[in-house]
């Protein structure tokens, strides 16, 4: 079964501060993995996508990683802001007939405190 | 428009009333989906539509669940007969098939309360 796992659930840290957001997935065959950030109230934004040969992708403070092999992702957050609060979502797109397919995790609802 | 653009915002509707959502997506964009988030949950895929294709149905949760969509413009997403467990926030999201990877562009949701 296509599955898509993040962890942690929720996540509070001190502004400043770094953290990392996991997403293990079993979805197969595999096209590509996103990150998305939502604000509370808001439909979610695109962070930064992961493809097969992609191992890491920055995005200003937003750091990506991939790991194909072991179906692995990571999203790590430099120097936090009071704005990074929100819920982050994986996203990961299964490749074959079925261009719609996409597979969600729950999120990580990270709180940022001052 | 700029984005995607979903109305109304916010209804609020009697147990057993329909209820219809719009949805209109970024122009040129010819994937449009729907999903249902309920309250501190994940996005809960509803359904998918590509073009001319048959939309994919399968996430819908019951038959008094329906979409359509005209051509490659706005959709419409229609509870009938709602119950309470139907509230929620319904987002459309659209996406450039086949592009960029897919990206999908979210409206800001319309939040149901069935009271």
């Amino acid at each position: 079964k296509n599955q898509v796992e993040q962890s942690p659930q929720s996540l509070i840290i001190l502004e400043g501060k770094n953290c990392t957001l996991q997403c293990n997935y079993t979805v197969s065959p595999f096209s590509n993995l996103r990150w998305y950030k939502q604000d509370t109230g808001r439909g979610p934004v695109s962070l930064t996508i992961m493809t097969f040969s992609e191992n890491t992708k920055s995005n200003g403070r937003y750091t990506a990683t991939l790991d194909a092999d072991t179906k692995q992702s990571s999203l790590h957050i430099t120097a936090s802001q009071l704005s990074d609060s929100a819920s982050y979502i994986c996203v990961v797109r299964g490749r074959g007939s079925t261009l719609g397919r996409l597979y969600f995790g729950r999120g990580t609802q990270l709180t940022v405190w001052p | 428009g700029a984005g995607v653009s979903q109305s109304p915002s916010n209804k609020v509707t009697e147990k057993g009333k329909d209820v219809e959502l719009r949805c209109d997506p970024i122009s040129g964009h010819t994937a449009l989906y729907w999903y249902r988030q309920r309250l501190g949950q994940g996005l809960e895929f509803l359904i998918y539509f590509q073009g001319n294709s048959a939309p994919d149905k399968s996430g819908l949760p019951s038959d008094r669940f329906s979409a359509e969509r005209t051509g490659e413009s706005v959709s419409t997403l229609t509870i009938q007969r709602t119950q309470q467990e139907d509230s929620a926030v319904y987002l459309c999201a659209s996406s450039l098939a086949g592009t960029r990877g897919g990206e999908l562009f979210f409206g800001e949701g319309s939040r149901l309360t069935v009271l």
